[in-house]
Parts: structure tokens; C-alpha cells; sequence
């Protein structure tokens, strides 16, 4: 089954660091893009994070740039977020997802969606 | 950064009604604009893609137009299963966005 699950979510200190892990089944993850995205209790999605399929290009929201750090290891089929400096507000659901491109007749260029999401796994900031 | 502005942050319909949702795009985004559908514990799921292509499975109700900064999403026909929460989202610039959402409650 196509599928993502993430993991590594838990209760950490403010100013503490959390690795998440995100293990990709079924589908050819070395050509994905893929991305982190968090819901904040009650709140709306928030996109993290991305990077291209061999690892070379990295983009981040100015929210995280210098605290989290997205990564993979295509052999292992994962994607990874480490979030280092964390604070209360990052307490939220994170999920990861595939970042698909596709080709639209009539229209040029490809367009990219997110169109698997894993379950998330939740991350609770607190003292 | 491309900020995403959706109106209203939340509507009441009844069953049958036409409802509609706007994204306001900070600047262009071409037609790079999509909408998701997320209902209460459930992840987020494509419901049109480049603006106005439907995903494949989702009801012919729905459909989205616009292009540049200005996109709608409607719902020719609210039914039970549609009150849920609607983002937009960009893939214009690679520091993708989302809308703040739209959350369509039952009146």
C-alpha cells in the first residue's frame, strides 16, 4: 500500500531538539519532492519544509529557517525533520507528504500538490 | 513569501445550499493554486488542482476557477459529508503556502 507514516513526536522541553522520521511505502520515494506541514491545535496548515528528490535543494518558511532542518536517506525510503531550539508554538501535529508534480492539458508547466499525507505524529512543547 | 487570504474564515449552510470560498493570492501565483478538504481528526485531502482540475474521484459539485491572485472554490450543492475545513494552497514558489481555511459548519 502507498503510504507515509511518521514518527519520532513526543514531549519536549522548550529550548530541547526532536528528530522526526517519516518511512515511505510503495512508491518511488527517490524521485519524490517531499515536505513537512504542522497543524497547531485548533489551527490551520502551516508548510515547513521541502526538498528535491536527490537531496540538493532545501526551502523553508521563514518560521523555522535556522531551527529545523529537513533531510532524507533514499536508501532507507525516509525523510527526516529535525527541529532543534524548539519552542511552545511549534507544539503541533507534524505531518510529512508527498510533493507531486504533474503536467495539466492546455496549461504549461507542472503543477505540484501534496497528494499523500502521512498520519502525523504530534509534538508537544511544554516544561 | 506568498501569503494565501481566505473569506470568509467560516460559513453555516444548510444541505443543498451553493456555497463559495475565495483565495486572495498576495501576488500572482499563475494557476499554481490548489484546494484541499480536511474533515475533524482526518488529514488533509486534494480536491482541485491548477486552479480548476478536479482530482480524480472528487464530486463534479465542486469545482474552482481563477487565475493570478483571485480563485474560488464552490460547492454547487452542500451535502452532509462536505462540512469540513477548505484550504487553498501555492506551489507557485517553492516556499509553498496555505490559506488560514474556510470552515463550512452545518446551520
Amino acid at each position: 500500500e502507498v503510504q507515509l507514516e511518521e514518527s519520532g513526536g513526543g514531549l519536549v522541553q522548550p529550548g530541547g531538539s526532536l528528530r522526526l522520521s517519516c518511512a515511505a511505502s510503495a512508491f518511488a520515494f527517490s524521485g519524490s519532492w517531499m515536505s513537512w506541514v504542522r497543524q497547531a491545535p485548533g489551527k490551520g496548515l502551516e508548510w515547513l519544509a521541502n526538498i528535491k528528490p536527490d537531496g540538493s535543494e532545501k526551502y523553508y518558511v521563514d518560521s523555522v529557517k535556522g531551527r529545523f532542518t529537513i533531510s532524507r536517506d533514499n536508501a532507507k525510503n525516509s525523510l527526516y525533520l529535525q527541529m532543534n531550539s524548539l519552542r511552545a508554538e511549534d507544539t503541533a501535529v507534524y505531518y510529512c507528504a508527498r510533493d507531486d508534480g504533474t503536467m495539466v492539458r492546455g496549461l504549461t508547466g507542472v503543477y505540484w500538490y501534496f497528494d499523500l499525507w502521512g498520519r502525523g505524529t504530534l509534538v508537544t512543547v511544554s516544561s | 513569501d506568498i501569503q494565501l487570504t481566505q473569506s470568509p474564515s467560516s460559513l453555516s449552510a444548510s444541505v443543498g445550499d451553493g456555497v463559495t470560498i475565495t483565495c486572495r493570492a498576495s501576488r500572482s501565483v499563475g494557476n499554481y493554486l490548489h484546494w484541499y478538504q480536511q474533515k475533524p481528526g482526518k488529514v488533509p485531502s486534494l480536491l482541485i488542482y491548477a486552479a480548476s482540475t478536479l482530482q480524480s474521484g472528487v464530486p463534479s459539485r465542486f469545482s474552482g476557477s481563477g487565475s493570478g491572485t483571485d480563485f474560488t472554490l464552490t460547492i454547487s450543492s452542500l451535502q452532509p459529508e462536505d462540512f469540513a475545513t477548505y484550504y487553498c494552497q501555492q506551489s507557485y514558489s517553492n516556499i509553498r503556502s496555505f490559506g488560514q481555511g474556510t470552515k463550512v459548519e452545518i446551520k
